[in-house]
């Protein structure tokens, strides 16, 4: 499975778009992205897939150039409940296959 | 609710005891996998199953640890001779199929003293 390379924190304040870039050179062409985030305490959650261009949906949005080599979550307007680690995974559909996380990006938002 | 749940949510052992961690995924999801989330760090892929049958277990540290889903659906990891660099949080996840997204359980945070 490719390997992905995040930022491991940034900071932001409430209000502010929030842009986490994700790096995955060696991303195969049945391959998709995935984002998680994880609150303490809490198992992953899912925010978002695609494979490429840009998907949106009620939480995030996802940027995905025509090389597929990176790939950009944006959260809009964050609030102090965005403060979590998101996980950038790349995800190959064989039929068997092993989801591999990274050690993901601390956002860490200010009021 | 309808969610993946895991049982124990907290299990201490002494050092040489056996631990059997629960995990119901949600019902329909042909696919579970188990991770091991050392503090601050990502979840780690321990293994995986489609239906009853075990796909993937290259993640198991040692062959102190083993997993289970006999009929499909609940699943039980089980550490023999727990050791201290056991303690980390268990996460089970389960998903529609191949490839799906992952619905994550709580967790069970097994501490080994």
């Amino acid at each position: 499975l490719a390997k992905t390379t995040q930022p491991i924190s940034m900071d932001s304040y409430e209000g502010q778009e929030v842009n986490i870039t994700c790096s995955h050179n060696n991303i195969a062409t049945n391959d998709y992205i995935t984002w998680y985030q994880q609150f303490p305490s809490q198992g992953p959650r899912f925010i978002i897939q695609g494979y490429k261009t840009k998907v949106t949906n009620e939480v995030a949005s996802l940027f995905i150039p025509a090389d597929r080599k990176s790939s950009t979550l944006s959260l809009p307007r964050v609030s102090l409940s965005d403060t979590a680690v998101y996980y950038c995974l790349v995800v190959t559909n064989t039929g068997g296959f092993k989801t591999i996380f990274g050690a993901g990006t601390r956002l860490f938002v200010k009021a | 609710g309808a969610g993946v749940s895991q049982s124990p949510r907290y299990k201490v052992a002494k050092r040489g005891q056996d631990v059997a961690l629960r995990c119901d995924p949600i019902s329909g999801h042909v696919s579970l996998f188990w991770y091991q989330q050392a503090l601050g760090q990502g979840p780690e892929f321990l293994t995986y199953f489609q239906n009853e049958a075990q796909l993937d277990k290259s993640g198991l540290p040692s062959d102190r640890f083993f997993a289970e889903r006999p009929e499909g659906s609940v699943s039980t990891l089980k550490i023999q001779r727990t050791q201290q660099e056991d303690s980390a949080v268990y996460l089970c996840a389960s998903s529609l199929g191949g490839g799906e997204n992952e619905f994550f359980g709580p967790g069970t945070r097994l501490t080994v003293l």
